[in-house]
């Protein structure tokens, strides 16, 4: 089984800051791992994933995230916010290619206020 | 290339009724998924399809809960005699492998 501890709830930060939102993740297998972000009322979006090879990922909207599987960490990044980022941001993580499964598991979610 | 669809966006129902919720997953897609979102938390598995085979269930998955994919396309979602403690948000994601799933929408679901 896996599980994914988002440590901060929210996390407030002024436009054109840098950011991180951190993740941390249990397994006992090899995993897959995902930032997805939230919009109110609406679904998820998929900013990013890390499956194999690079442990840096760039995704969609300047985002990036390093996977590093001796901390069991997927740290998200961004070097200047926008006010349009301010959303919640959710980690994922399922088992790889060795098993798993096929469901996500997700942390409970940091919300991301980015102020003027 | 449309996107995963849920209808309806929202509903409302009185404890007691029974709701279905519909998911039209991405056209080439054979993986579909249910998960539900309470307030303050992230999405919870709930079910999984491959075409029209569910393969697994969640224990959140209650007997007032059935799910159907008749045709390896569109999904549904049944809750009968629904309670306070159902109301939540149904998302539905697709994957066409075992990688990456896209979200729909979701349907917000308000029990009184």
């Amino acid at each position: 089984a896996q599980s994914v501890t988002q440590l901060d709830s929210q996390v407030p930060v002024f436009e054109e800051a840098p950011v991180e939102l951190r993740c941390n993740y249990s397994s006992s297998v090899s995993v897959y791992l995902f930032w997805y972000v939230q919009y109110p009322n609406q679904g998820l979006q998929l900013l990013l994933k890390y499956l194999s090879g690079s442990t840096l990922v760039k995704g969609i909207n300047g985002f990036e995230a390093e996977f590093n599987k001796s901390q069991t960490s997927f740290h998200l990044r961004k070097p200047s916010v926008h006010i349009s980022d301010t959303a919640e941001y959710f980690c994922a993580v399922r088992g790889g290619f060795t098993g798993g499964g096929n469901k996500l598991t997700f942390g409970t979610g940091t919300q991301l206020k980015v102020e003027l | 290339d449309t996107g995963v669809s849920q209808d309806p966006r929202h509903k409302i129902t009185k404890r007691g009724q029974n709701v279905t919720f519909r998911c039209d997953p991405i056209s080439e897609h054979n993986r579909l998924y249910w998960y539900r979102q309470t307030l303050g938390q992230g999405p919870e598995f709930l079910t999984y399809f491959q075409n029209e085979a569910q393969l697994e269930k969640s224990r959140l998955l209650s007997d007032r809960f059935s799910a159907e994919r008749p045709k390896g396309s569109f999904s549904t979602l049944e809750i009968q005699r629904t309670e306070q403690g159902d109301s939540a948000m149904y998302l539905c994601a697709s994957s066409y492998t075992s990688e990456t799933q896209y979200f729909g929408p979701g349907t917000r679901l308000l029990v009184l």
